[in-house]
């Protein structure tokens, strides 16, 4: 079955910057999707068709696609941040129209 | 604005059927979109579990096609979840959410119940 890869975790400390990646083969082919779920919460769309912003969303937030490989990033973070973050994508074999990812945990320190 | 609330058992004993429903207020489910539902086993990622339009038609995840069914009420505004011959292995969070994207291969989910949880114990 189609898989996409995360990082379990990265840590970075307020104000830099953070770089969350996701890894599959049907990238290339596909749009990936980002969601950020704090504790205790639903998730929450935060990117969109590789890089686009849903309303609301602080700029901070945006992404990027590069071969297999799609990049949420975050600038400057904020202790807010602070969170699971979950891309998603398509089985461009059509096996599966919805694949998530692990997951990655951002610390902030 | 549009919210979504799931509903439903939260204790389901092994071997029985779990069901579950969400209901849509502040848009009619008639109007488009397809709806899903996605659970999440505590401390475990996202799990995509299936989809339905307000036509009726269904789309599932492979892995759970063969003890799952999704149907929808348009007259209630709601659509529900069926989950036959429950294991341990599917106590989890159950979310509804509504589902944007131009193709079935551009699905994501913009808009997300607050989940409830369903233990799966005897």
């Amino acid at each position: 079955s189609y898989e996409l890869t995360q990082p379990p975790s990265v840590s970075v400390s307020p104000g830099q910057t953070a770089r969350i990646t996701c890894s599959g083969d049907a990238l290339p082919k596909q749009y990936a999707y980002w969601y950020q779920q704090k504790p205790g919460q639903a998730p929450v769309l935060v990117i969109y068709k590789d890089s686009e912003r849903p309303s609301g969303i602080p700029e901070r937030f945006s992404g990027s696609s590069s071969g297999t490989t799609v990049t949420l990033t975050i600038s400057g973070v904020q202790a807010e941040d602070e969170a699971d973050y979950y891309c998603q994508s398509a089985d461009s074999s059509g096996t599966s129209y919805v694949v998530f990812g692990g997951g990655t945990k951002l610390t902030v320190l | 604005q549009v919210q979504l609330q799931e509903s439903g058992p939260g204790l389901v004993k092994p071997s029985e059927t779990l069901s579950l429903t969400c209901a849509v207020s502040g848009y009619s489910i008639s109007s488009g979109y397809y709806w899903g539902w996605i659970r999440q086993p505590p401390g475990k990622g996202l799990e995509w579990i299936g989809s339905i339009y307000h036509s009726g038609s269904t789309y599932y995840n492979p892995s759970l096609k063969s003890r799952v069914t999704i149907s929808v009420d348009t007259s209630k505004n709601q659509f529900s979840l069926k989950l036959s011959s429950v294991t341990a292995a599917d106590t989890a969070v159950y979310y509804c959410a509504r589902i944007s994207g131009d193709s079935r291969f551009n699905w994501y989910f913009d808009l997300w119940g607050r989940g409830t949880l369903v233990t799966v114990s005897s």
